[in-house]
């Protein structure tokens, strides 16, 4: 039973240029959440999706950032233009429809802007 | 917003000596209360949560207890070994909102 999967495990992109993050939710799960963390840092939690549907996007920054979890297929952090201070890891979990006790993070990936 | 403060930031034991990690939150509508472990290079993994209807909770060497009135919340492992070393973030969420609001972290250093 797979875990929640997420990838590239590490993306290099150039100033100005466009990071897509990819993420595949547990079996079974339908809820899909999205955390950046900086380096030393904990986790600031930016979106909160189920299929089809962002549900809770309050940590998502108002610009550049959007994210989608469509009916087939993973779910997708795009971050458009990308700064060097978009420089971190960003981390997928999933939980399942009865509720948000036992998250399950995927292993994260680590954007880096050159 | 809801606001996880986490003490110490580092902690360093000898192996088999107890460590606690302390915790406090602002919101007092939190009502979930979980703690990951975070190696070097993984994704965070739930070690043990507790919710606001229990004062505490024990798996094998780690238990967690909750202060409800001075909302607080802490890690306790006993018995810590070289494999226990990572860095342990805490995190809270209240009913009706499934984000989870985490601290800061702590790395837990084991000593051999």
């Amino acid at each position: 039973n797979a875990g929640v999967m997420q990838n590239p495990r590490h993306l290099v992109r150039r100033r100005g240029q466009e990071a897509r993050l990819r993420c595949s939710p547990m079996k079974g799960h339908s809820h899909v959440y999205w955390y950046r963390q900086l380096p030393e840092e904990g986790l600031k939690f930016m979106v909160y999706l189920q299929k089809e549907n962002i549900i809770d996007e309050s940590g998502m920054p108002k610009e550049r950032f959007s994210a989608e979890f469509p009916k087939e297929g993973p779910s997708i952090l795009r971050i458009q233009q990308v700064v060097r201070g978009d420089s971190a890891a960003y981390f997928c979990a999933s939980s399942p429809p009865s509720g948000h006790y036992g998250y399950t993070f995927g292993s994260g990936t680590r954007l880096t802007v050159v | 917003g809801e606001n996880v403060e986490q003490h110490p930031s580092t902690l360093s034991v000898q192996e088999g000596d107890s460590a606690v990690i302390k915790c406090t939150y602002s919101d007092s509508a939190s009502n979930y209360f979980p703690w990951y472990k975070q190696e070097l290079g993984k994704g965070p993994q739930l070690i043990i949560d507790i919710r606001s209807n229990v004062g505490e909770k024990k798996d094998q060497r780690i238990a967690v207890t909750l202060n409800k009135t001075a909302k607080h919340f802490s890690l306790h492992i006993t018995e810590t070994q070289p494999e226990d070393s990572a860095v342990y973030f805490c995190a809270a969420s209240k009913a009706g909102r499934r984000a989870l609001t985490f601290g800061s972290g702590t790395r837990l250093q084991v000593q051999p």
